[in-house]
């Protein structure tokens, strides 16, 4: 079945640095996917998605390319801050003929960023 | 907008009561919502797929007759977790599904509420 693959963790950066994030990805169709980031405490947050091969999503700094050759839609940020320490979670979502919506979650990476 | 509440935020209950946890989307209608469970430092593990008017439709290895859902509205679902034992601790998390406007930005996104920690002693 479908599944998703994230590096593991934690990952802790000074700020300022460079991040990447990898996640790689199996799916039988043409899977839409995204990047969510839970904070401490709370639900998670969509930060970004890309629905068809080349695509790239941003928000906030973070981008990520849908990269169909390589199967993987890899998160990157050039400068981190404090403030974006979370967990964050790569995901995929089949929005083919069946589009039922499900999301198929990475296991999560936390990211912690020292001032 | 597109906001999902969740109640309560943390419950502790007995072993062996029942629990309800509610989910609803404040400002838009969601024919359907997900429930996932989130163990600590793990990922969300899809639970049930909740759809108005209709049921729900479970993930292998789920109890139906355990986590109990009811879609009776298009902003409400609830999730039963009955007879509660201390492995089913965990963080329950749902999310609806904007089915708005076709082709409008938020067109088949899910939103995720803030989840409810459940600890059964």
């Amino acid at each position: 079945g479908d599944s998703v693959t994230q590096m593991e963790g934690p990952v802790t950066l000074s700020e300022e640095a460079f991040l990447t994030i990898n996640c790689t990805y199996t799916a039988t169709g043409y899977p839409s996917l995204f990047w969510y980031v839970q904070y401490p405490g709370e639900g998670l947050q969509l930060l970004l998605k890309a629905t068809k091969a080349d695509d790239k999503g941003s928000n906030k700094g973070f981008e990520a390319t849908y990269r169909k050759e390589t199967t993987s839609f890899h998160l990157e940020k050039g400068s981190v801050q404090v403030s974006d320490s979370a967990v964050y979670f790569c995901a995929l979502s089949d929005m083919g003929s069946s589009n039922t919506g499900k999301l198929i979650f990475g296991q999560g990476t936390t990211l912690q960023v020292k001032p | 907008g597109a906001v999902v509440s969740q109640h309560p935020s943390r419950v502790i209950c007995k072993s062996g009561t029942s629990v309800k946890i509610e989910c609803r989307s404040l400002d838009f209608q969601a024919t359907t919502m997900f429930w996932y469970r989130q163990f600590p430092k793990q990922s969300l593990m899809l639970m049930a797929t909740s759809n108005e008017g209709s049921k729900a439709t479970y993930e292998q290895g789920v109890e139906k007759d355990k986590f109990l859902i009811n879609h009776a509205s298009l902003t409400l679902s609830t999730l039963t977790v009955t007879s509660a034992h201390p492995e089913d601790s965990s963080f329950y998390i749902c999310s609806a599904r904007d089915m708005g406007l076709a082709g409008g930005p938020l067109y088949n996104e899910q939103f995720f509420g803030p989840g409810t920690r459940l600890t059964v002693l």
